[in-house]
């Protein structure tokens, strides 16, 4: 099957600790996102690639890192610097191209830091 | 990006039309409307696009004003599984791919 795995669905750090979250697509598509929802709120764009190797900031970048070594991975790791952390975070992935597209979303991982 | 206004909740009965109105009064010529919703704890899901013409696929249909300064997404026989909330999304169809979510419409659909 085709689709957006996100691991784990569940996780919990202590306050200072950096922990990467994990966003693998078999969909062979070029854009991958990562997003950002907080309980009753909208999602917010953290960080997008559009190809392998290049990545752009979204609206709240700050305090977040991601990689894009390979096309069907897409990490993110969310750093101490990163104020309030605990939030639900949303992997999601495109076609790339001037044309319409539907972005298809993961499952998601709710992060806990305490 | 354009902004939407969408109202924050509906409830509508089971076997019913839900229709879900959106506002996006500054929307510009080369901006399409977008529908996605989002199931409790789950990622969201594409529902449905269109530039000016109304759209109908296997899910709901859209209907965008002449002006284009509104729409509306139906939802032709509600189950209760349609149960999300969902949102309006405005965007161009080209350039950076980042849909900007609101806080959308949570529709409950009541047995």
């Amino acid at each position: 099957d085709g689709g957006i795995t996100q691991s784990p669905k569940y996780l919990f750090r202590k306050e200072g600790q950096n922990v990467t979250l994990s966003c693998e697509q078999n969909l062979n598509h070029d854009a991958m996102y990562w997003y950002r929802q907080d309980p009753g709120q909208g999602l917010r764009l953290i960080y997008y690639s559009q190809i392998v190797n290049d990545f752009q900031k979204g609206d709240i970048a700050e305090g977040y890192s991601v990689s894009r070594e390979k096309k069907e991975s897409f990490p993110l790791t969310v750093t101490s610097a990163q104020k309030n952390p605990t939030a639900f975070y949303l992997c999601a992935s495109s076609i790339r191209g001037d044309k319409h597209y539907e972005q298809y979303f993961g499952p998601g991982t709710r992060l806990t830091v305490t | 990006d354009a902004k939407t206004t969408q109202p924050p909740s509906m409830d509508c009965a089971e076997g019913r039309a839900a229709n879900l109105p959106c506002n996006h009064s500054t929307i510009s010529g080369n901006e399409y409307v977008y529908w996605y919703r989002q199931i409790h704890s789950q990622g969201p899901q594409y529902i449905i696009h269109g530039l000016k013409n109304n759209e109908t696929n296997e899910m709901a249909s859209l209907i965008i004003t002449e002006d284009r300064k509104s729409s509306t997404l139906i939802l032709p026989h509600a189950t209760l599984r349609d149960t999300a909330v969902y949102y309006c999304i405005v965007r161009v169809a080209q350039g950076a791919q980042k849909l900007v979510f609101g806080q959308g419409t949570r529709l409950t659909i009541n047995p």
